[in-house]
């Protein structure tokens, strides 16, 4: 079981916004730890999407923006784009855990 | 280009034993960490272990710890993961991933990514 919450679901209308939120506690993002996104598309590795917090890679579309906030993070999609129907996880260290990264449960976006 | 190439899945036992395997190339392998994530059918991604550059350090999630050990061979540009002990939880796609840095980073993320290997622990 994660120690990262993220919603099971999120869905949007094309052209919409959608957010999508990463709970934590004190022992992890709420420790400063950096926060981490990826979209998984089915059947494929995870893609990096937004590395420290909120820096997008290279080539990822300034739609993709990152948040955080006390021991929670965000990821908004604006313009939602039917290619943007995928799974996404964040990721974060927990210092209650012997030399343990961490990924949140994982959201599906559904674009309507 | 980087590339991250597993082998080594495929059908074991309960309490059985199986070596993954992950030849990297495109970059200088033993400048960084190397990571191994896997995926349960259906589920979420779980971190399983860190080895350092050198392969000096290793870092493993307590769901694995005392049966898998993650090792590295800089000469041959692998990286490997003894599964011991295997348990029907087990079961998952193990993708292999490279690190940001030369030892673990609690800021440590994976831009590239292996395509993954499928374990299965069923008798």
């Amino acid at each position: 079981q994660s120690v990262l919450t993220q919603p099971p679901s999120v869905s949007g209308a094309p052209g919409q916004r959608v957010t999508i939120s990463c709970t934590g506690s004190r022992s992890n993002i709420g420790a400063g730890y950096e926060v981490h996104w990826y979209q998984q598309l089915p059947g494929t590795a995870p893609k990096l999407l937004i590395y420290g917090n909120n820096n997008r890679p290279s080539g990822v579309p300034d739609r993709f923006s990152g948040s955080k906030s006390g021991a929670s993070a965000s990821l908004a999609i604006t313009g939602l784009q039917a290619e943007d129907e995928a799974d996404y996880y964040c990721q974060s260290y927990d210092s209650s855990l012997s030399g343990s990264h961490v990924f949140g449960t994982g959201t599906k976006v559904t674009v309507l | 280009e980087v590339q991250l190439l597993e082998s080594g899945g495929g059908l074991v036992q309960p309490g059985g034993s199986l070596r993954l395997s992950c030849a990297a190339s495109g970059f200088t392998f033993s400048s960084y960490v190397m990571s191994w994530v896997r995926q349960a059918p259906g589920k979420g991604l779980e971190w399983v272990s860190d080895v350092s550059g050198s392969g000096a350090r290793t870092y493993y999630a307590d769901s694995v710890k005392g049966r898998f050990t993650i090792s590295r061979d800089n000469s041959k540009n692998t990286l490997y993961l003894q599964m011991n002990s295997v348990r029907a939880e087990d079961t998952a796609v193990y993708f292999c991933a490279k690190g940001i840095t030369y030892n673990f980073d609690t800021s440590g993320y994976y831009y590239y990514w292996g395509q993954g290997t499928l374990v299965t622990v069923s008798s």
